[in-house]
């Protein structure tokens, strides 16, 4: 059964903060890692989808990037907003089946 | 096609009845995922469709749950004699190939057993 791990489990920060969070993943037979924002009460809304060995993406304020060989990606955020309370989940694909499996998520809480 | 829906959104059953919960996709979408997600836990994968094929169920799902996509469009998932232990938020995703193209999820059946 693959593990995919995150931490923190929760972080409250203050508006304007920056911030970064951990997803861990097995380094074997990689084939994607993705990033996704769950708002309460809507449905997880994907952030990037992440192939290469240092792929470093970005959207806005939020940026992440990827290390494959160790198996981890950083997610972050620049100067956090309360709009950006949420949890962050990361889910890995495997070369075999290419399905999502998914980490325990990140819940981030930001105060203004 | 706005994305993809799940009906019914909340479903309160006994234990021991039998539910059915449906998921559209993007109709474009080859691939259709099922996840199971507990409080405080991220989504759980159950299964996995490419088109009309189920390609992978989870070892961790019981012989109760059953899940079809005839024709490669809408999917369902049924439960059979529900247990409470089934109470979980139950999430459908599509996407259009394999696990390099992003997944949009539905918004998820509430399902309550009492």
């Amino acid at each position: 059964i693959l593990n995919v791990e995150q931490s923190p489990q929760s972080l409250h920060v203050q508006e304007g903060d920056s911030t970064n969070f951990t997803c861990s993943f097995p380094s074997s037979n990689f084939y994607a890692l993705h990033w996704y924002r769950w708002e309460t009460a809507k449905s997880p809304e994907a952030l990037f989808v992440m192939t290469l060995n240092g792929d470093e993406k970005k959207k806005g304020r939020i940026s992440a990037t990827l290390n494959t060989k160790e198996g981890y990606s950083y997610l972050y955020i620049k100067g956090s907003q309360p709009e950006d309370s949420a949890t962050y989940l990361c889910a890995f694909s495997d070369n075999y089946g290419q399905n999502f499996v998914f980490g325990p998520g990140t819940r981030l809480s930001v105060l203004p | 096609d706005t994305g993809v829906s799940q009906d019914p959104r909340h479903k309160i059953t006994k234990r021991g009845q039998n539910v059915t919960f449906r998921c559209d996709p993007i109709s474009e979408h080859n691939r259709l995922y099922w996840y199971r997600q507990t409080l405080g836990q991220g989504p759980e994968f159950l299964t996995y469709f490419q088109n009309e094929a189920q390609l992978e169920k989870s070892r961790l799902l019981s012989d109760r749950f059953s899940a079809e996509r005839p024709k490669g469009s809408f999917s369902t998932l049924e439960i059979q004699r529900t247990e409470q232990g089934d109470s979980a938020m139950y999430l459908c995703a599509s996407s259009l190939r394999g696990g390099n193209t992003e997944a949009f999820f539905g918004q998820g059946t509430r399902l309550t057993v009492v």
